[in-house]
């Protein structure tokens, strides 16, 4: 089975602090995805990224970046950590864009 | 993508069918319907998903009507386990790039004794 291991389940940061969210796929897939994850609003996608070193902005990606060097290994980086990020933060991954997604259990952030 | 509509809530007694329901009907021919579904405190979990054929698999069967402006997912014989929110989503696939999936709020499915 594909895993997707994000690094960490729970993580409380303060506000100003550079966060970095990792996430690891051990499939070898193209695709891999950050997703957050707040009440009422569902899931919304922060970034993609097709290939290494290739990304695209998703629908709300203001605050974050993310960083792929390598193929199984996909970061979100929060550079200065504000409490509206507090969040679920879910990662996932794909081998094309035909194939149904993997998605990590997620990261509870906190900024306080 | 096309926009879908899902029931909020819906409930199923164990070991009965789950008929959860989706409206998609500004769907386009090159768009693929999924279903995921998501336990509380986990990642969603890629159920199944179709084109214009029903479609069946080991957790779910997928029935998409003909005129594919809406589709139901069944769960033959639901458990408690299968208690989670259920999302219907429409994708439509590019080249090149990776086809992201947008999710709405879907269908909390609570399942009983």
């Amino acid at each position: 089975d594909v895993k997707v291991t994000q690094s960490s389940r729970y993580l409380v940061k303060r506000t100003g602090e550079k966060v970095f969210l990792e996430c690891v796929q051990d499939m070898d897939h193209e695709n891999m995805f950050w997703y957050r994850q707040d009440p009422g609003l569902g899931l919304r996608l922060i970034y993609f990224s097709y290939d290494v070193k290739m990304k695209e902005k998703g629908d709300i990606p203001e605050g974050y970046s993310v960083s792929r060097e390598k193929k199984e290994r996909f970061s979100l980086i929060l550079e200065s950590a504000s409490t509206n990020q507090t969040s679920m933060y879910l990662c996932a991954s794909s081998p094309d864009f035909y194939y149904g997604y993997t998605f990590g259990s997620g990261t509870r952030l906190t900024v306080v | 993508d096309a926009k879908t509509t899902q029931p909020p809530s819906m409930d199923c007694a164990e070991g009965r069918a789950a008929n959860l329901p989706c409206n998609h009907s500004t769907i386009s021919g090159n768009e693929y319907v999924y279903w995921y579904r998501q336990i509380h405190s986990q990642g969603p979990q890629y159920i199944i998903h179709g084109l214009k054929n029903n479609e069946t698999n080991e957790m779910a069967s997928l029935i998409i009507t003909e005129d594919r402006k809406s589709s139901t997912l069944i769960l033959p014989h639901a458990t408690l386990r299968d208690t989670a929110v259920y999302y219907c989503i429409v994708r439509v696939f590019t080249t090149g790039t990776a086809s992201k999936l947008t999710f709405g709020t879907g269908t909390r499915l609570q399942v009983t004794l």
